[in-house]
């Protein structure tokens, strides 16, 4: 079955400065791959995502790159914000279907 | 967007009873709805599929007879987390999709068991 890995576990920026956060699975099946922030005790929010028809999808200070062929895919935040500050799931499906998750990105945005 | 419900948003029961948690969706109708499993400061682990009007699909070392799921209706899917014990305790969340789109998750139901 799919797997995905996410690092790092943990991240740290100045506020106004980029984040990176990276992934990779290992079904060459996925098609979807979505990214969500979640709030403590709160449901993941759908912030980004993308299909395997697109390298790359931009959204204002958010966009994701897929490399289809190495089977990595990235999250990258431009000018952070406090209100950034969240745990960041990355995530892999066939076709928007069940959802296999990265373990995590706990990021964190100092004033 | 698409919004999907989940009742209750908290259960606290003692150990050996079983819990009951709702998913609907609200203004569309699912075939298809998920259940998720989140412990503290892990990431969320799917533990079924629920179909409507079918058995449910259940992934690896989630047990079926414990976690007992019913998609009665396109808009309601039910997990019943059968003789509840203290490493059940965990954040339940539900996803429905409706047809093409993304997932659409519920506010997660906080379990814990005494």
């Amino acid at each position: 079955g799919e797997n995905v890995e996410q690092h790092p576990s943990t991240l740290s920026v100045q506020e106004g400065d980029s984040a990176v956060i990276k992934c990779t699975y290992s079904d060459s099946a996925s098609n979807y791959f979505p990214w969500y922030k979640q709030e403590l005790g709160k449901r993941p929010q759908l912030i980004i995502d993308i299909r395997s028809n697109v390298g790359e999808k931009k959204d204002q200070r958010i966009a994701v790159t897929l490399n289809k062929t190495a089977k990595h895919f990235s999250l990258h935040i431009t000018e952070t914000q406090p209100e950034d500050s969240a745990v960041y799931f990355c995530a892999a499906s066939i076709h928007t279907d069940k959802l296999i998750f990265g373990t995590g990105t706990r990021l964190q945005v100092f004033p | 967007g698409a919004v999907v419900s989940q009742h209750p948003s908290w259960v606290i029961c003692k150990s050996g009873t079983s819990v009951k948690i709702e998913c609907r969706s609200l203004d569309f109708q699912a075939t298809t709805m998920f259940w998720y499993r989140q412990f503290p400061k892990q990431s969320l682990m799917l533990m079924a599929t629920s179909n409507e009007g079918s058995k449910a699909t259940y992934e690896q070392g989630v047990e079926k007879d414990k976690f007992l799921i019913n998609h009665a209706s396109l808009t309601l899917s039910t997990l019943t987390v059968t003789s509840a014990h203290p490493e059940d305790s965990s954040f339940y969340i539900c996803s429905a999709r409706p047809p093409g789109n993304e997932q659409f998750f519920g506010p997660g139901t906080r379990l814990t068991v005494l």
